[in-house]
C-alpha cells in the first residue's frame, strides 16, 4: 500500500520569495507521483507530475518538483510566488498498474504581500 | 478543462434521510471516483468505476453506494445520511493509461443536519 505524508500543514510565504512545500511518501512498489492545487471554493487541478526519467519535474504557473528515490520525498517548489498562487497544495502517489491515488492531508500556502 | 459536472453543488439535508450525488462526465474516460474532502484528512477515495456496472470499494465506503448504469453518469448514494458524512464530495475521472491521472469535478458540499 502507498501513504503520503506532507509535513507542513500550512505555509506563509513573502510574496516574490520563495517556497518549497515537502512531500514523502511509502511505497513498497514503483510510483507515480502528483502535486495538484485546490483554489478555493473549486476542484483539484494538476500541477504535475512524475512518471518515469527525468527526477526533475516541470509543472504549471512555475512550479517544479524533484523526485529523490531514495529519500522517498517529492517536494514542490517555486523561485518566487505571486499572490495568485495562495491555495491548497496536495501531493498524491500511485503504484504503477493500480488506478487509486493516494493524497496526502495537504498544505495550506498563503502568499504575504 | 475535463467536461465533469457534479450536481447538486450544495446540499443541506437531515439526518436518516437518503441522499444522491451525481457526477456527469463528457470525456468517454473509462474511470470515474467519489472521493470526500475534510480538514486534516485530505481526500479520501469511497468507491470507484472501471467500467459499466463494474465498481469497487475504496478507503471509506461505508455508509455508501454508487452505481454506474452509463459511461457518462457515476451516482454516489448515502442509504441515511449521518452528521458524519457532512464533507465536500468530489468526482475524478482517468482514461484507461497507465498514468491513470485524474481530473476533479467542482465538488459538491454536503451538509447533513
Amino acid at each position: 500500500a502507498q501513504s503520503v505524508t506532507q509535513l507542513d500543514s500550512q505555509v506563509p510565504v513573502f510574496e516574490e520569495a520563495p517556497v518549497e512545500l515537502r512531500c514523502n511518501y511509502s511505497s513498497s512498489v514503483s510510483v507515480y507521483l502528483f502535486w495538484y492545487v485546490q483554489y478555493p471554493n473549486q476542484g483539484l487541478q494538476l500541477l504535475l507530475k512524475y512518471l518515469s526519467g527525468s527526477t526533475l519535474v516541470k509543472g504549471i504557473n512555475g512550479f517544479e518538483a524533484e523526485f529523490n528515490k531514495s529519500q522517498t520525498s517529492f517536494h514542490l517548489r517555486k523561485p518566487s510566488v505571486h499572490i495568485s498562487d495562495t491555495a491548497e497544495y496536495f501531493c498524491a502517489v500511485s503504484g504503477t498498474g493500480a488506478n487509486n491515488l493516494f493524497f496526502g492531508t495537504g498544505t495550506r500556502l498563503t502568499v504575504i504581500p | 478543462d475535463a467536461g465533469i459536472t457534479q450536481s447538486p453543488r450544495h446540499k443541506v439535508t437531515e439526518t436518516g434521510t437518503p441522499v444522491t450525488l451525481r457526477c456527469h462526465q463528457t470525456e468517454n474516460h473509462r474511470y470515474m471516483y467519489w472521493y470526500r474532502q475534510d480538514p486534516g484528512h485530505g481526500l479520501r477515495l469511497i468507491h470507484y468505476s472501471y467500467g459499466v456496472k463494474d465498481t469497487d470499494k475504496g478507503e471509506v465506503s461505508d455508509g455508501y453506494s454508487v452505481s454506474r448504469s452509463k459511461t457518462e453518469d457515476f451516482l454516489l448514494t448515502l442509504e441515511s445520511a449521518t452528521s458524519s458524512q457532512t464533507s465536500v464530495y468530489f468526482c475524478a475521472i482517468s482514461e484507461d493509461r497507465p498514468t491513470y491521472e485524474q481530473y476533479f469535478g467542482p465538488g459538491t458540499r454536503l451538509t447533513v443536519t
